[in-house]
């Protein structure tokens, strides 16, 4: 079974308004991170939180990291249709191992 | 232009065929990584690299093989015994842990 788990699978909003997206995850992490991927492409990296950080800004988004309750939220403020696109979060859950992908939240951002 | 390149980008295989998938990076990266991502799924690991003649087996490694003899490379061999090899397969680099994953545009692989 996957270590993160994205919630919803689906989100779809109107241009201007927030998407928040979740993610949780079962055993205890390094860092998680949040890649973005546009339909047939490959992903991009937004922004990586460690697990001793609570909260981290980069430009529209935010994100949060709760290690007591072992989840996480992705924060994209007044959405673009150009941020229409799948979200993934990643767990990394020891010095050298690689990322643990969820099966992703994707969002469609209406004009 | 600094980056990981996949190709090809589109490839069909025959029953019974190996194909190879190419990943090269000029980014200097230690470590290198394939993923397969079936449609509207997320992402498995099949095999990772992290320095040059090294390499291990992830969560979906049969039917597959890999070589890393040189840094900038990191094939990936879909073998014949991989029954069902229908999928969108992702390279990735990484400078060092816990830095953030670099990914080439994938390769739709898919059988005729």
């Amino acid at each position: 079974s996957q270590q993160g788990e994205e919630d919803p699978q689906a989100l779809s909003i109107q241009e201007g308004e927030n998407a928040t997206m979740n993610c949780s995850y079962k055993t205890s992490i390094n860092n998680l991170q949040w890649y973005r991927q546009n339909s047939g492409r490959g992903l991009v990296h937004l922004i990586l939180i460690r697990s001793n950080e609570r909260e981290k800004h980069s430009g529209r988004l935010r994100v949060t990291l709760d290690t007591s309750k072992k989840s996480s939220s992705l924060l994209i403020t007044a959405s673009r249709a150009a941020d229409t696109a799948s979200y993934f979060c990643a767990t990394d859950v020891a010095a050298g191992n690689m990322l643990t992908f969820g099966g992703g939240t994707r969002l469609m951002v209406k004009p | 232009d600094g980056g990981i390149t996949q190709s090809p980008k589109y490839l069909f295989r025959k029953e019974g065929q190996n194909v190879t998938l190419s990943c090269e990076q000029n980014l200097n990266h230690d470590a290198m990584y394939w993923y397969r991502q079936d449609p509207g799924q997320g992402l498995r690991l099949i095999y990772y690299s992290q320095i040059v003649n090294d390499f291990q087996k992830g969560d979906i490694a049969e039917g597959y093989s890999v070589s890393r003899e040189k840094k900038e490379s990191f094939p990936l061999t879909v073998t014949s015994a991989q029954k069902n090899p229908t999928a969108f397969y992702l390279c990735a680099t990484e400078p060092r842990w816990g830095y953030g994953y670099t990914f080439g545009s994938g390769t739709r692989l898919t059988v005729v």
